[in-house]
């Protein structure tokens, strides 16, 4: 199995391009989240899905948008790229839940210039 | 708003040394999970405590959970170099959305041989 596979490692943007960071499971997990992780912020949640057709918002979700046409993709959109968004970003998956162990891929390092 | 708090921020110790990490969170919880993030990878989870549950191990990890104080700590006995990472409490968190999966800002662990 791979686990959670996030493409591309590395990528950088101009402001105002858009972009799609992609994200797969190969585990048949329902549960999957965005995170973005910033220096002396922690990890902060974008959005999440608790299943394919259902989307919630996290903490941070301006910005950004979401689908879930399947159950094992759920990539993340940059609408109008910001310098404010060069982060490092981590899609998760779990069982079904989010109170259930989390699986973690090595997440996109994301320039805006 | 942050759910889970850690406790140094930073913390070195040489290898053989325990190094003992806290956090604190904020409303009830049906568990409390640590992860470890080693340089440029993403989060891999640890343990899993569970709200009845006040002490857990696993090989040289010992976190113990006190609901009434709302906070849990992480011990890691013996530590070796391999042990250097960030270290990170979640806990889930409800709102009117949803339930979601919510990090402190971790605590980085320095180990020296």
């Amino acid at each position: 199995n791979a686990g959670v596979t996030q493409t591309p490692k590395f990528q950088v943007l101009k402001t105002g391009q858009s972009m799609t960071l992609q994200c797969a499971q190969d585990m048949n997990h329902e549960y999957m989240s965005w995170y973005r992780q910033d220096p002396g912020m922690g990890l902060r949640l974008i959005h999440y899905s608790v299943g394919a057709g259902i989307t919630d918002q996290g903490e941070v979700p301006n910005g950004y948008n979401v689908s879930r046409s399947t159950t094992e993709d759920f990539p993340l959109r940059l609408l109008s790229a910001a310098p404010s968004q060069t982060s490092v970003y981590f899609c998760a998956s779990s069982w079904d839940r989010a109170d259930q162990p989390q699986h973690f891929g090595d997440g996109t390092r994301l320039s805006i210039l | 708003s942050q759910q889970g708090e850690e406790d140094p921020q930073a913390l070195s110790i040489q290898e053989g040394e325990n190094a003992t990490m806290n956090c604190s969170y904020k409303t009830s919880i049906n568990n409390l999970q640590w992860y470890r993030q080693n340089s440029g990878r993403g989060l891999v989870h640890l343990i899993l405590i569970r709200s009845n549950e006040r002490e857990k191990h696993s090989g040289r990890l010992r976190v113990t959970l006190d609901t009434s104080k709302k906070s849990s700590s992480l011990l890691i006995t013996a530590s070796r170099a391999a042990d250097t990472a960030s270290y990170f409490c979640a806990t889930a968190a409800t709102n009117q959305a949803g339930t979601a999966l919510i990090f402190g800002k971790g605590t980085t662990l320095s180990v020296s041989s």
